[in-house]
């Protein structure tokens, strides 16, 4: 079965200093992984997607950055934070596209507050 | 923007009703997908509908798709207190399907 796997499950930063958040898919191989930011109480904006190792295609620009250093893992980072990063980071993966596939898996997030 | 109602709805009913949430989109889309997402946790997928479908059920939930009036919705039948959850409709654009935007939701509040 597959399983995903997102770190840290919180984090309290502090405006302008440095983030790093992490997912890994484990039981797939090579799928398209996606991470998208939600605001409390608020919808779920795409931020990037990646379909290959080494390569990340950016849909909004929000000061953000992503990696995909393995098959199995993604990175979302900032060296400076804002107070807007703050809220629920989700990574989610798929098949890709055919007649069963489309459909995304999400993780559990990680919540990000900015003081 | 991929969608034409931009708030978040709330809706609240009581346990055995049937409930109905609607979503527009802008542009053409090659699927529909229904995800619900239960508080602090990821969203999960409930029903997914392509533009080739009019209807598709699912146990007690039925979508449907207007791809002429490029709108689609979400019934519920005889809802249950676990149905109490955030729904979300989101479309692709047609062109590109590794980016989906994602409607504001409809907060489902269903009372015992």
């Amino acid at each position: 079965a597959q399983t995903i796997h997102q770190w840290p499950v919180a984090e309290i930063k502090a405006v302008g200093s440095p983030l790093s958040l992490g997912c890994t898919i484990k039981g797939k191989s090579s799928p398209n992984l996606y991470w998208y930011w939600q605001a409390t109480g608020g919808t779920l904006q795409q931020l990037f997607y990646s379909i290959t190792v080494g390569q990340v295609e950016s849909v909004v620009q929000l000061n953000l950055s992503a990696s995909r250093p393995k098959d199995d893992q993604f990175i979302l980072s900032t060296e400076k934070l804002l107070l807007s990063h703050s809220g629920f980071y989700l990574c989610a993966w798929s098949l890709g596209w055919g007649e069963n596939t489309g459909q995304l898996y999400f993780g559990e997030g990680s919540k990000l507050t900015v003081l | 923007s991929q969608w034409g109602e931009e708030n978040l709805q709330a809706l609240s009913i009581q346990e055995g009703e049937d409930v109905t949430m609607n979503c527009s989109y802008k542009t053409y889309t090659t699927v529909v997908h229904w995800y619900r997402q239960d508080s602090g946790r990821g969203p999960a997928l409930i029903i997914l509908i392509r533009s080739n479908e009019r209807e598709k059920r699912s146990g007690r939930l039925r979508a449907t798709l207007d791809t002429s009036s490029q709108s689609s919705s979400l019934s519920i039948t005889a809802a249950q207190c676990e149905d109490t959850a955030v729904y979300f409709c989101a479309t692709d654009e047609g062109s590109n399907y590794n980016v989906l935007y994602f409607g504001s939701g409809t907060k489902l509040t269903v009372e015992p």
